[in-house]
């Protein structure tokens, strides 16, 4: 079983709709999460980080972290074309240690 | 654009050949990480080096090896290359020693294409 397991799509979705993305990890010791964006043929870049459960919101995105559960989200709201990307989510444990998923190819359809 | 810049993009080479991979971290970062990402594997972890010295190690095979100059820029050298060894390799860069908060900055990646 990997430490962090995340459904690779991909997901298709109309404009405007509310996008869910979801990892599940095993290492309870998973202490910061974190939301990576990466387009077609670039690098992955930081969407959002919380360090605790619960919510995060920045504009259209809110991270969810569910500790107990071992699972985290993304929620895209009002999702846009330009949203179209791989949503990875990551998680770290201690200074020198960071896991990510694999992945999820998420299109957003005008 | 991140700040961090790696060459090649892309990159063909047979069986048995060995490849440089090199990068240049933002401006006044001090960390170096090297990623490889495969579409089955996903972003794998390989190394880490700070200020020149190695400072963590993820599943890096023993044909691979890398280095952080004192200009800060690093390399990655693949030697004895496989097949299995096709797959976009990212650096990224941060101002930390460790992982930190998280926030890595990735360059564009370097395609390499082993037939």
């Amino acid at each position: 079983q990997k430490e962090v397991e995340q459904d690779p799509g991909p997901l298709s979705v109309p404009e405007g709709a509310i996008v869910s993305l979801n990892c599940t990890y095993s290492n309870s010791a998973f202490q910061y999460f974190m939301w990576y964006r990466q387009y077609s043929r670039k690098g992955p870049e930081l969407l959002m980080y919380t360090y605790s459960s619960g919510n995060k919101e920045d504009g259209r995105f809110t991270a969810q972290v569910d500790k107990s559960s071992k699972y985290i989200s993304l929620f895209i709201r009002d999702s846009q074309p330009s949203d179209s990307a791989t949503y990875l989510c990551a998680m770290g444990y201690n200074n020198n240690d960071m896991r990510f998923g694999a992945g999820t190819r998420l299109t957003v359809k005008p | 654009d991140s700040g961090v810049t790696q060459t090649p993009k892309h990159l063909i080479t047979a069986t048995g050949q060995r490849v440089t991979l090199r990068c240049s971290p933002r401006s006044g970062d001090l960390s170096v990480y090297w990623y490889q990402q495969s579409l089955d594997q996903g972003l794998q972890f390989l190394i880490q080096y700070y200020n020149g010295e190695e400072r963590a190690k993820g599943n890096i095979l023993e044909r691979f090896s890398a280095q952080q100059f004192p200009d800060l820029h690093s390399e990655l050298n693949l030697s004895s290359l496989e097949l299995g060894d096709s797959a976009l390799y990212f650096c990224a860069s941060s101002a930390l020693s460790g992982f930190g908060t998280g926030e890595l900055f990735f360059g564009e990646g370097s395609r390499l294409t082993v037939l």
